[in-house]
């Protein structure tokens, strides 16, 4: 079975710039999330969809950060403009759907760096 | 709000010593707990669950952890430490409904040969 799938691995921009992250889920999860985690930390969850609803979405910086999820398949998450202090490691998991505990498969992440 | 407290920011072990990792939750009700591990440049792997039942919940790898409602902790422990589990290990808890993670700042094994 193949596992979460995000694009790309690392990326380097400079701040005011924008970035995208791509995240394909485990076939037939309905629950999909994006995590921040900045060095030294745990994952924090960003926002959380069900199918293609927000679940979750009470700890995005709306101002700057936006995602969707179309079809209720894969997801993107955007950054724009992007902060000194969004550089972080953005992890991408998904679930069977949410009843309560579901485990939840993480990717690889995409390792970002603003300069 | 729910925290989770992991005490020990590094800890560096023998190989073939045993091990224990702590992990302290603050949260209303017993909430679904969770073990991960992640390895350099790698997802998070769940390690181990608990839910309800049994407090000693067994794992992947030969892990174990304890619940004890009495202490708020959920520690992970393994007999026999090998060196290929130096990684980063999280515990994490979710509410019983919903199933948003909350993750402690993690621990960094070493194991020394």
């Amino acid at each position: 079975e193949a596992g979460v799938a995000q694009s790309p691995r690392y990326k380097i921009i400079e701040k005011r710039q924008s970035v995208a992250f791509w995240c394909n889920p485990i076939s037939g999860h309905a629950t999909l999330y994006w995590y921040q985690q900045i060095l030294g930390q745990g994952p924090k969850l960003l926002i959380q969809f069900q199918n293609n609803g927000v679940v979750d979405d009470s700890q995005l910086p709306k101002d700057r950060f936006s995602a969707e999820r179309l079809k209720g398949v894969d997801s993107t998450l955007k950054i724009q403009p992007a902060k000194l202090e969004d550089s972080a490691v953005y992890l991408c998991a998904s679930s069977p759907p949410v009843v309560g505990g579901e485990t939840q498969y993480f990717g690889p992440g995409t390792r970002l760096l603003v300069l | 709000a729910q925290s989770v407290t992991q005490p020990d920011i590094h800890i560096t072990v023998s190989e073939g010593a045993s091990l224990e990792l702590r992990c302290n939750y603050s949260y209303g009700a017993t909430p679904y707990l969770f073990w991960y591990v992640q390895s350099p440049g790698q997802g998070l792997q769940l390690l181990l669950k608990y839910f309800s039942g049994d407090t000693l919940v067994q794992g992947i790898k030969g892990f174990e952890a304890e619940f004890k409602r009495s202490q708020s902790s959920f520690n992970l422990r393994k007999p026999s430490v090998h060196w290929s589990d130096a990684a980063e290990y999280f515990c994490a808890v979710s509410p019983v409904y919903g199933n948003k993670l909350v993750f402690g700042a993690g621990t960094i094994l070493r194991v020394k040969s």
